[in-house]
């Protein structure tokens, strides 16, 4: 089983500001199947990018994902107050389970 | 644009069972997989498993096995997974999301992750 470790765990930024969150798998696996989750506050969570860097329909430039070997990121540039939310990342390319990060909370200043 | 619609809230006593479905409106979900999702109040999500309705093959997280049955019903675009010997650390609201995807003799996986997701179900196990 592929374990994410996401940090860090909160992430405190005024707007405008860039954000960078990180999340590391505990073995590598093929194919970059990682995606990165939105999830506000009594919502479902929303698909922001798969395959490592590709955006999911309607999600903003501004939202970029990246790799190196065991490491993704996600990079939020621009920071605006509706970004406020719990980020996770999943693998969803390697065998089942499709396991998630832990997840990193991004606070608005 | 297929939508995800899940059944209602639950109230379960500890030891039964619960089924949650999740209806595909919009489009057959024939070549996508339905995951399930947990999350327990306060916490991260739990993949507990998932179905391609294309060929049926079910993948299930180990700390669910013997536990949870997913299955659908391909004339009616619905989606079900049925939990039993429910314990009150399985109170959380479980959610069904879908992608498009695609099998191998073992398992199934996604190829662009789940890009659709259901409005959750709130499963409260409580004597």
């Amino acid at each position: 089983e592929i374990v994410l470790t996401q940090s860090p765990g909160t992430l405190s930024l005024s707007p405008g500001e860039r954000a960078t969150l990180s999340c590391r798998a505990s073995q590598t696996f093929s194919s970059g199947y990682l995606a990165w989750y939105q999830q506000r506050p009594g919502q479902a969570p929303r698909l922001l990018i798969y395959s490592t860097s590709g955006r999911a329909a309607g999600i903003p430039e501004r939202f970029s994902g990246s790799r190196s070997g065991t490491d993704f990121t996600l990079t939020i540039s621009g920071l605006e107050p509706k970004d406020s939310a719990v980020y996770y990342c999943q693998q969803y390319g390697a065998s089942p389970p499709y396991t998630f990060g832990q997840g990193t909370k991004l606070e608005i200043k | 644009q297929v939508q995800l619609v899940q059944s209602g809230a639950e109230v379960k006593k500890p030891g039964s069972s619960v089924k949650v479905s999740c209806k595909s409106s919009g489009g057959s979900f024939r070549n996508y997989a339905i995951s399930w999702v947990r999350q327990a109040p306060g916490q991260g999500l739990e993949w507990v498993g998932g179905i391609i309705p294309m060929d049926g093959t079910t993948n299930y997280a180990q700390n669910f096995q013997g536990r949870v049955t997913m299955t659908t019903d391909e004339f009616t675009n619905t989606a079900y997974m049925e939990l039993s010997s429910l314990r009150s650390d399985d109170t959380a609201v479980y959610y069904c999301a879908s992608g498009d995807a695609s099998s191998t003799s073992r398992y199934f996986y996604y190829y662009h992750g789940m890009d659709v997701w259901g409005q959750g179900t709130t499963v409260t196990v409580s004597s």
